[in-house]
């Protein structure tokens, strides 16, 4: 199965600012999406990248807080954008490649102070 | 939407089977049940899945039931490396986004 490699793995920020997450595969993926992990919670899924167009985002997460891109099927990035400390979580990206399985990087853990 | 039921949390004894349930009472016919874990400070990682056979791999097992309104993971010699939260989640084979519920924190113990 297809390998994730996420970066930066953790960074404090301060609040009011932005963070890019950066999300490499190392073979294609046919999907990519982006998960936000609160301190304690499961995982919950923030929106789906897609390759060329907009990202499909879910109920609960808009373009202008959570910026994507995909600009090919081993590469996305997540944008935290006018960071607040309820934005400190652990953010991960997955892939899947035809067949059923997810894969997982290894997360961002964001701290806003 | 998350629609799984488990357990909070589960203790078991290094050594022992490791049997985690899950409740899917309103699983449709097309919908797989699937079973990540997420090992502390991990991206979780897949475990088996399958839709109405008992299924096994080198990691694990899965037994559902026939009614198929739950299943049980079961990990037949867990060991410390095994305590993680472990998430049942129910699917379409072709749907692909995965919606986590709260899983189920497996403590092993010396």
């Amino acid at each position: 199965s297809a390998v994730i490699s996420q970066k930066p793995s953790r960074d404090i920020c301060q609040r009011g600012t932005s963070l890019t997450i950066q999300c490499q595969v190392d073979s294609q993926v046919t999907m990519m999406f982006w998960y936000r992990q609160q301190p304690g919670q499961s995982l919950t899924l923030i929106a789906t990248a897609n390759q060329g167009s907009e990202a499909t985002y879910e109920s609960g997460f808009v373009i202008d807080k959570f910026p994507i891109s995909r600009p090919n099927l081993t590469f996305s990035t997540l944008t935290v954008s006018n960071m607040s400390p309820e934005d400190s979580s652990i953010y991960l990206c997955s892939g899947i490649q035809g067949g059923y399985g997810y894969t997982f990087g290894s997360g961002t853990r964001l701290t806003v102070v | 939407d998350a629609k799984t039921t488990q357990p909070p949390s589960m203790d078991c004894a290094e050594g022992r089977a490791a049997n985690l349930p899950c409740n899917h009472s309103t699983i449709s016919g097309n919908e797989y049940v699937y079973w990540y874990r997420q090992i502390h400070s991990q991206g979780p990682q897949y475990i088996i899945h399958g839709l109405k056979n008992n299924e096994t791999n080198e990691m694990a097992s899965l037994i559902i039931t026939e009614d198929r309104k739950s299943s049980t993971l079961i990990l037949p010699h867990a060991t410390l490396r095994d305590t993680a939260v472990y998430y049942c989640i129910v699917k379409p084979y072709n749907f692909n986004k995965f919606y986590f519920g709260s899983g189920t924190k497996l403590n092993v113990k010396p």
